[in-house]
């Protein structure tokens, strides 16, 4: 069946950059998503891209996706503490249902002040 | 706006023991789903309902019942728990096919379940 993986933990200092990364197999994924979890809380939607998108940015977050190696990417410009968090990667497509989604491990991003 | 709440808490069960989730939604939502959270492996699906009077199996449903008897509410039940149930679940519901961006899905606070 369809697998999103991502890398357990990341940490970085405060006002660097953060890259969280995403690999899938579903080669007919129509939506890719990015969830952020704070402690304690459900998930809530941070950005979208559509697969015919190479890119999106929006303020200090920047989503890559490289459909060919179904490599999907978070940066996050200037990592604030708040930031500390566990980020989800996603995908639906249209075959299965553009609702059902495939969530990837999390990833735990750290922010050291 | 609630937007998605859910009941209760936390909860300690005994292996055996049943007990219902309730999860309520003041969105006008069609859709709803129930996942559970286990550490090093993301959210799992395990039922979900795309109308009031409609559920269908995701992932990993067993061991766990669902119902939709209302548009606003969707229970999860499980009839006999067992420690391999221990574990976080959120509800969630989106939007369905009413032409607004329909693929978001707001998720609840979760609740917090032990077995032993």
């Amino acid at each position: 069946g369809e697998d999103v993986e991502q890398s357990l933990f990341l940490s970085v200092r405060e006002g660097d950059s953060s890259v969280i990364n995403c690999t899938y197999t579903d080669s007919s994924s129509t939506y890719l998503y990015w969830y952020k979890q704070e402690p304690g809380a459900g998930l809530q939607l941070l950005t979208y891209i559509f697969s015919n998108m190479d890119m999106k940015q929006d303020q200090r977050l920047t989503v890559l996706l490289n459909k060919k190696d179904k490599h999907l990417s978070l940066r996050i410009a200037d990592t604030q503490t708040g930031d500390s968090a566990i980020y989800f990667c996603a995908e639906s497509d249209s075959l299965t249902g553009t609702y059902k989604y495939i969530f990837g491990t999390g990833t735990r991003l750290k922010v050291l002040a | 706006n609630a937007g998605v709440t859910q009941t209760p808490k936390f909860r300690v069960l005994k292996t055996g023991q049943s007990m219902t989730l309730l999860c309520a939604q003041d969105m006008n939502h069609e859709y709803m789903y129930w996942y559970r959270q286990d550490p090093g492996m993301g959210l799992r699906l395990i039922h979900y309902s795309v109308g009031e009077g409609t559920t269908a199996k995701g992932e990993v449903p067993d061991g766990y019942n669902v119902s939709r008897l209302k548009k606003q509410n969707f229970l999860l039940g499980l009839e006999s728990a067992a420690p391999s149930q221990t574990s976080v679940y959120f509800c969630a519901s989106s939007y369905g096919s009413s032409g607004r961006f329909t693929y978001e899905q707001y998720f609840g606070p979760g609740t917090r379940l032990t077995v032993t």
